[in-house]
């Protein structure tokens, strides 16, 4: 079935030190991967993504890797800040026909101890 | 993101009440999506449009309704709410021949009681 799943569901670090959450899905053929964050009582607003024909992406602190064999990619964030608390969610696309939709794993809470 | 928008805000029903949210965005994005957040399940699709007058459900389609007469418009009828429909909604845009990338609305958070 369409399954995206997402490791740890919370997740704390020291400010300064990486964090790093993972993702699985379901779908050898989705071939875009998005990353959104969402701070508390807001909109998801996308950070980072990338399409298959990519391995890494990186932008300033945060990257993603992607492993397509395996089916799973990572969202890597580097010198954590306080403002990088919230909620994390990735995404991969499914297609139904001719159509495609996005399925969201459920988060991980990430808290930056300052 | 001003592009997209969504109402009401908040809105408070009973139980039974028919409720419609109106999502609405000005980029003429061919794709819409209705998602629910509720805590512990992350972002869960509801419906999806790919176009105008083409709609397909999602993961949670049961008790809603949708419509798409118009590019720009893509409303989530509630036709007989239920307590267990009490959740934030997004409603979200993307044109894949942008990149795919989904532009989220400010969310309205529904209580049904």
């Amino acid at each position: 079935g369409e399954n995206v799943e997402q490791h740890p569901s919370t997740l704390s670090v020291q400010e300064g030190d990486s964090a790093v959450i993972k993702c699985t899905y379901s779908d050898s053929a989705s071939n875009y991967f998005p990353w959104y964050k969402q701070e508390l009582g807001k909109r998801p607003q996308l950070i980072i993504d990338i399409r298959s024909n990519v391995g890494e992406k990186k932008d300033q602190r945060i990257a993603v890797t992607l492993n397509k064999t395996a089916k799973h990619f990572s969202l890597h964030i580097t010198e954590t800040q306080p403002e990088d608390s919230a909620v994390y969610f990735c995404a991969a696309t499914f297609s139904v026909d001719s159509s495609y939709k996005l399925i969201f794993g459920s988060g991980t809470r990430l808290l930056v101890r300052p | 993101d001003a592009g997209i928008t969504q109402s009401p805000r908040y809105k408070i029903t009973e139980t039974g009440r028919q409720v419609t949210l109106m999502c609405h965005q000005t980029w003429s994005h061919s794709y819409m999506f209705w998602y629910r957040q509720d805590l512990g399940h992350g972002l869960r699709l509801i419906y999806y449009s790919a176009a105008a007058d083409i709609t397909d459900k999602g993961e949670v389609p049961d008790g809603y309704v949708v419509s798409r007469s118009k590019t720009e418009n893509f409303p989530l009828t509630l036709e007989s709410a239920t307590r267990s429909q009490t959740s934030v909604y997004f409603c979200a845009s993307s044109e894949p021949q942008q990149g795919n990338t989904q532009y989220f609305g400010p969310g309205t958070r529904l209580t049904v009681l």
